[in-house]
């Protein structure tokens, strides 16, 4: 069946660092992938998408490749801001039209220190 | 723009009680969903409903019931409630065109509800 698995957190990193959250996948077909983030005591937002191989997603500094051969959905900043400091999910969707199919990874949090 | 609204945000109920989440969004979205979120797990979906009328089980439905009456309103029923529903609850929604234009995926999440059982 399709899964998602995130590095587990937290991760706490210090201002202007590297980040990288890892994300692989397991799916049938051809599904779109996507990084949700959760700011504290809010809903999760789409932060990004990628809907086929080789497509990279970005928004707000943030990036992730779509790469099949790996089967990987890595998201990336250069330089994080404290407020960066969230809960990031990964999700994936798959290749075939399906309300119910959306599945989540358990989540990351990032805490970024000033 | 109010989007996803859940009340209550925050609930505590003794075991055995029952209680009622009211999700409304002002999107005309036809799809609209029940996560739990617990520790170390993620989102799990317990039901969804893709439009007006239709419900259907998620991942985790037992214990919980639903009612989608009208298009903007999706209500999560405890029946008699249990400790092992502690949890964080979001509704979501996402509208047929997206799904058609081949984006799903892309939900819109209310702030969430806490309820704690005791």
């Amino acid at each position: 069946g399709n899964s998602v698995t995130q590095m587990e957190g937290p991760v706490t990193l210090s201002e202007e660092a590297f980040l990288t959250i890892n994300c692989t996948y397991t799916a049938t077909g051809y599904p779109s992938l996507f990084w949700y983030v959760q700011y504290p005591g809010e809903g999760l937002q789409l932060l990004l998408k990628a809907t086929k191989a080789d497509d990279k997603g970005s928004n707000k500094g943030f990036e992730a490749t779509y790469r099949k051969e790996t089967t990987s959905f890595h998201l990336e900043k250069g330089s994080v801001q404290v407020s960066d400091s969230a809960v990031y999910f990964c999700a994936l969707s798959p290749g075939y039209s399906s309300a119910s199919k959306i599945i989540f990874g358990s989540g990351t949090r990032l805490s970024i220190r000033p | 723009n109010a989007g996803v609204t859940q009340t209550p945000k925050f609930r505590v109920l003794k075991t055995g009680q029952s209680m009622t989440l009211l999700c409304a969004q002002d999107m005309n979205h036809e799809y609209m969903y029940w996560y739990r979120q617990d520790p170390g797990m993620g989102l799990r979906l317990i039901h969804y409903s893709v439009g007006e009328g239709t419900t259907a089980k998620g991942e985790v439905p037992d214990g919980y019931n639903v009612s989608r009456l009208k298009k903007q309103n999706f209500l999560l029923g405890l029946e008699s409630a249990a400790p092992s529903q502690t949890s964080v609850y979001f509704c979501a929604s996402t509208d047929l065109d997206r799904f058609e234009r081949g984006e799903p995926g892309e939900l819109f999440f209310g702030e969430g509800s806490r309820l704690t059982v005791l």
